[in-house]
């Protein structure tokens, strides 16, 4: 079944202890992304990939880190969290991205709802 | 840079009512369009885009370039239809790439 994955789910922390949101997607995409939602600002993302090794930074990428050493996965690092870093997160990821390509549709995972103290 | 704009944060109708739902975007070039839903405690997912021009669960878009819109319409709303809109524009970010832009989403609530 095509599908995007993440872990974890839910996740509560104290600022300042890093951690790392796992996104994998087993649909052979090159392209994925993060978006953060929040109640009243919509999706607004955080960084994309465009491919292995390229990434780029979306509307909101201060506080976050990505990389992208396998096509299939696709982590979000908070090295030091803040309470401003309170949302629900989802990962997505779609075929393509280059210029003149039919833009195909994006798959989204099921959300991390993140808290921090 | 490109845009989208819905102007509802709130939209509330009766069952039975037609249902507008705005959109309206800012883009340069020739804009793909998208409208996502999203239910109570699920993931996003696709409704419709314009490319395709189909009428999905009785929605249907019309891009207006003109006006630069891309409102979501139903004639007749369903209680199963409240939800999360979110109206989506994929343009290229100048990279030569191709990047996916939402509006801050409206919540639809029908009313039995």
């Amino acid at each position: 079944e095509a599908q995007v994955t993440q872990n974890p789910r839910y996740l509560i922390t104290v600022t300042g202890k890093k951690l790392t949101v796992t996104c994998s997607q087993n649909m052979n995409h090159e392209y994925m992304s993060w978006y953060r939602q929040d109640p009243g600002l919509g999706l607004r993302q955080i960084y994309y990939s465009m491919n292995v090794e390229v990434t780029d930074k979306g509307d909101v990428p201060e506080g976050y880190k990505v990389s992208r050493k396998e096509k299939r996965n696709f982590p979000l690092i908070l090295e030091s969290p803040s309470p401003n870093q309170t949302s629900l997160y989802f990962c997505a990821s779609r075929v393509g991205g280059l210029a003149g390509g039919l833009v195909e549709t994006q798959y989204f995972g099921p959300g991390t709802r993140l808290l921090v103290l | 840079a490109q845009r989208v704009t819905q102007p509802e944060k709130l939209l509330s109708v009766f069952k039975g009512a037609p249902v507008e739902l705005k959109c309206n975007y800012s883009y340069s070039g020739s804009p793909e369009l998208f409208w996502y839903v999203q239910y109570s405690r699920q993931r996003l997912q696709l409704l419709l885009r314009h490319i395709s021009r189909e009428s999905i669960k009785g929605f249907t878009a019309d891009l207006n370039k003109g006006e630069t819109s891309f409102h979501l319409k139903k004639p007749f709303a369903q209680e199963e239809d409240s939800a999360m809109y979110y109206c989506a524009l994929s343009g290229c970010s100048g990279a030569g790439s191709y990047q996916l832009t939402f509006g801050k989403g409206t919540k639809l609530s029908v009313i039995p």
